[in-house]
């Protein structure tokens, strides 16, 4: 089965500063997807960015974007320039490409920003 | 699209009494889920249908919970007789199924709490 491990329960960043959170998965399937998604205090859950697992190239939307090392299977999310509305829980999640249209999800990393 | 609507959201009951959670998925989407979200479990899958079909409902907790989907723009989840251990923020997403690897998105939530 698979699994998604966020090994940092909490992290804090500077204002303007970049954060990096990292996510690893198990799996011994060659197609999936991977997804992080951000909850703020008001608990809705966001998709911020997603990476087809077929793509080599890291995806990218604006300030985030992700480093995909599929042999190391290792997705971890970059925030450049920290803004106070990036605080929030975030979550990572996995997707396989065929079968269970079931979403894994990680524990989360909560990101503090500090002005 | 107005995304998926969620009621109530907030909902607060006693103990043994029913409570009934109600989705509406995104117009066209022929996945839907329900989660359940706590601080101590975390992000819990509880069901998913696909074309309104129950496909995997091994994360419901135990037989006070039932969940339907009588067509393909509503669910219900209904928890009965409720126990204070129920109270969490519940999530219903939706999703397509094809193309493979869609994003899930996900409704505000319902915060539960039973006295």
């Amino acid at each position: 089965a698979q699994t998604v491990t966020q090994s940092q329960p909490e992290m804090s960043v500077q204002e303007a500063e970049t954060v990096t959170l990292s996510c690893t998965y198990d799996t011994s399937e060659s197609d999936y997807y991977l997804f992080w998604y951000k909850q703020p205090p008001s608990r809705q859950m966001i998709l911020v960015i997603r990476q087809e697992a077929y793509k080599q190239q890291n995806a990218t939307e604006n300030r985030f974007s992700v480093n995909f090392q599929k042999a190391a299977k290792s997705f971890s999310l970059k925030i450049s320039d920290s803004q106070l509305g990036d605080a929030a829980m975030y979550f990572c999640a996995y997707r396989s490409a065929m079968g269970t249209y079931k979403y894994i999800f990680g524990t989360g990393t909560r990101l503090k920003v500090l002005a | 699209d107005a995304g998926v609507i969620q009621s109530p959201r907030h909902e607060v009951t006693e103990m043994g009494q029913e409570v009934t959670l109600r989705c509406k998925p995104i117009s066209g989407h022929n996945s839907l889920f329900w989660y359940r979200q706590t601080m101590m479990r975390g992000l819990e899958l509880l069901i998913y249908f696909n074309n309104n079909v129950p496909i995997d409902d091994s994360g419901m907790p135990e037989d006070r919970f039932s969940a339907k989907m009588p067509n393909a723009s509503f669910s219900t989840l209904k928890i009965q007789p409720s126990e204070p251990r129920d109270s969490a923020v519940y999530f219903c997403a939706s999703s397509l199924t094809v193309p493979v690897g869609e994003t899930q998105y996900f409704g505000p939530g319902t915060r539960l709490l039973v006295l």
